[in-house]
């Protein structure tokens, strides 16, 4: 069943304990984005890569790492949360990146920084 | 900074009834818009993929109309159902690999 997969899909933790939010595609997708969701914001895009070992920043990159160093992984690090990191994160893919396909979506990661 | 815009936020609807909410986006380089459908404890899911102005797509009683020249999209829904219940998300996508969503349109379903 072609889908993407985060882990964990909840989590409760601390100021300044880093975290890692893994996210896997078995569709080949050369395309895969972060994004979070806010009430009364929407999804914001935080980072994204059009392929292995190419990342860019999204409109909210600040406090978030990403790394693309195999085409079906695309993990989210948190070095140091904060607070205002407690969100809802998705994570997306799709086939390429200049593309008109719509994106394919995980079942989201709840994150809440104490 | 690219804006989407999506009206009305919130919208609340007697099952049988039709409905229609709008999506508003840059209209310079335009290169497709999305409409997702997002279920409450669920992930988005793509309901259509717009790319050409004048577009019309339709499934089922969901249809979507888009105008790029003056940057809207219009979703419509006929005799709305409880499980058309949920909030609609548009994407602009202006080719630069970056997508900016709306905030949606939550749609609740009176029965």
């Amino acid at each position: 069943e072609a889908q993407v997969t985060q882990n964990p899909r909840y989590l409760i933790t601390v100021t300044g304990k880093k975290l890692t939010v893994t996210c896997s595609q078995n569709m080949n997708h050369e395309y895969m984005s972060w994004y979070r969701q806010d009430p009364g914001l929407g999804l914001r895009q935080i980072y994204y890569s059009m392929n292995v070992e190419v990342t860019d920043k999204g409109d909210v990159p600040e406090g978030y790492k990403v790394s693309r160093k195999e085409k079906r992984n695309f993990p989210l690090i948190l070095e140091s949360p904060s607070p205002n990191q407690t969100s809802l994160y998705f994570c997306a893919s799709r086939t390429e990146g200049r593309s008109h396909q719509p994106q394919h979506f995980g079942d989201g990661t709840r994150l809440s920084i104490l | 900074i690219l804006n989407v815009e999506q009206s009305p936020q919130s919208l609340h609807v007697q099952e049988g009834d039709s409905t229609n909410f709008t999506c508003s986006f840059p209209s310079s380089n335009f290169y497709a818009l999305h409409w997702y459908r997002w279920e409450t404890a669920k992930s988005p899911e793509a309901l259509f993929v717009m790319t050409l102005n004048g577009d019309e797509k339709k499934k089922g009683r969901i249809s979507a109309t888009l105008n790029t020249k003056e940057g809207y999209s219009y979703l419509y829904i006929k005799g709305s159902q409880p499980e058309d219940s949920a909030t609609y998300l548009c994407a602009f996508n202006s080719g630069d690999d970056k997508i900016i969503f709306g905030k949606g349109t939550r749609l609740h379903i009176l029965p």
